[in-house]
């Protein structure tokens, strides 16, 4: 069982169009961080959120994280093939091994 | 940013045979690495975290046994996949968390490592 949900999990659109991906869980967490993975490379960290109701924008992408820290979502604005990858949500809990938890994974391609 | 590497990028190996991968934090001490290993189009699933100078602890299903962890400085973590099967070839990446107040908590990944068993 996926600790965290992410939902789509694929999305294909068109070049110009808007797009959100969800990330949800029933637990806590400090903080949440969203990556995006190449084939066959690391996750890359776009952001970090650490505040219920935080929203933060990182050009064409607005990552908010829910208000009792459950949930985060990330929508991506005019979307252009480059944003093409696995979008995968973590996240950090306080106590315990303070090791990420990954999502699920949304797998976006954009067509040109 | 800080950077973590990882070597091999990839590697092939022969059925029954141990495979060793290395996780380098290059420009910060990390007191602790986290193991994750990722099928094809799937997820990062944790293995196992590991603090420097102490065991490791592994997740539920994972054989400690099979993946030996060590973590002998605060720069370095190996893993060792022994007797190795087809069914462990996946896609390995470390992260490390700093000790650096310029690092702070911050989790690092490597680039990760492909293994194919034959």
């Amino acid at each position: 069982t996926q600790l965290l949900e992410q939902s789509p999990q694929f999305l294909s659109i068109q070049e110009g169009e808007n797009l959100t991906v969800y990330c949800n869980s029933s637990s806590v967490f400090s903080s949440l961080q969203w990556y995006r993975q190449e084939p066959g490379e690391g996750p890359v960290l776009l952001v970090t959120v650490v505040t219920g109701g935080e929203v933060k924008k990182l050009k064409r992408l607005t990552f908010q994280f829910g208000d009792a820290r459950k949930d985060s979502s990330l929508h991506i604005t005019a979307a252009q093939p480059g944003d093409t990858g696995l979008y995968l949500c973590a996240g950090l809990k306080d106590t315990g091994r303070r090791a990420l938890t990954f999502g699920s994974g949304t797998r976006l391609q954009v067509q040109p | 940013g800080a950077v973590v590497s990882q070597h091999p990028s990839w590697v092939i190996c022969k059925s029954g045979t141990s495979v060793k991968i290395e996780c380098r934090s290059l420009d910060f001490q990390a007191t602790t690495m986290f193991w994750y290993r990722q099928f094809p189009k799937q997820s990062l699933m944790l293995m196992a975290t590991s603090n420097e100078g102490s065991k490791a602890t592994y997740e539920q299903g994972v054989e400690k046994d099979k993946f030996l962890i060590n973590h002998a400085s605060l720069t370095l973590s190996t893993l060792t996949v022994t007797s190795a099967h087809p069914e462990d070839s996946s896609f390995y990446i470390c992260s490390a968390r700093g000790l650096q107040q310029g690092a702070g908590n911050t989790i690092y990944f490597g680039e990760g490592s492909w293994l194919t068993v034959v």
